[in-house]
């Protein structure tokens, strides 16, 4: 079965730092998502990734998808108190497949 | 964009009672449905996945005959939790995916259903 993981669980990032998170996955991807999310609430959709090469932004987010589509990198610079939140990553290994989440990564801006 | 809604955002029941989640996609047909839980500080797990007219696809480890599901049209499914118990608490959320072009690169996320089984 196909296996996400999401690193590091937890992050403590002072406010103005850069901070990186990575999804890898053990299998080829059709599409990788990124989600932010507070708990009790419902996801917000950050971006989609699909070709191998990959990279998009918004705002102060950049996230990137490897050449052979198994592995993410979402990055935050000068971060802010209000990028704080859970973050997930969710990919789908076929068109019409379900997305299946990484475990999350709890972010903390310290100000 | 896209919305999809779900009712109710929050529940309370008493233990052995049932509780139905509805989760709605306002402005466009969906043809695959996906129910996911939370835990506390975890994250989100995939339930199940409904096709509108067919039967649900439980992941392993889910049982069918205690959290029920049906999609009986392209905007509507129901998650059934059959005789609650408080290990049944959690938050549910549901996902709508339109099929065709998009693909699963339009799957839209509900706002989530708080469940509490007292």
């Amino acid at each position: 079965s196909q296996e996400l993981e999401q690193s590091p669980q937890s992050l403590i990032v002072q406010e103005g730092k850069n901070l990186t998170i990575n999804c890898t996955s053990s299998k080829t991807l059709y599409g990788l998502y990124w989600y932010k999310q507070k708990y009790g609430e419902g996801l917000i959709f950050l971006m989609m990734l699909q070709k191998g090469g990959e990279e998009k932004s918004h705002e102060k987010i950049t996230a990137k998808l490897d050449e052979k589509k198994q592995q993410s990198s979402l990055h935050i610079t000068a971060s802010q108190p209000s990028h704080a939140g859970i973050y997930l990553c969710g990919a789908a290994t076929n068109r019409d497949d379900k997305i299946i989440f990484g475990k999350g990564t709890r972010l903390h801006i310290l100000p | 964009g896209a919305v999809v809604s779900q009712h109710p955002s929050r529940v309370i029941c008493k233990s052995g009672t049932s509780v139905k989640i509805e989760c709605r996609s306002l402005d466009f047909q969906a043809t695959t449905m996906f129910w996911y839980r939370q835990f506390p500080k975890q994250s989100l797990m995939l339930m199940a996945t409904s096709n509108e007219g067919s039967k649900a696809t439980y992941e392993q480890g889910v049982e069918k005959d205690k959290f029920l599901i049906n999609h009986a049209s392209l905007t509507l499914s129901t998650l059934t939790v059959t005789s609650a118990h408080p290990e049944d608490s959690s938050f549910y959320i549901c996902s709508a995916g339109t099929s065709g072009i998009g693909g699963t690169d339009t799957q839209y996320f509900g706002p989530g259903t708080r469940l509490t089984v007292l």
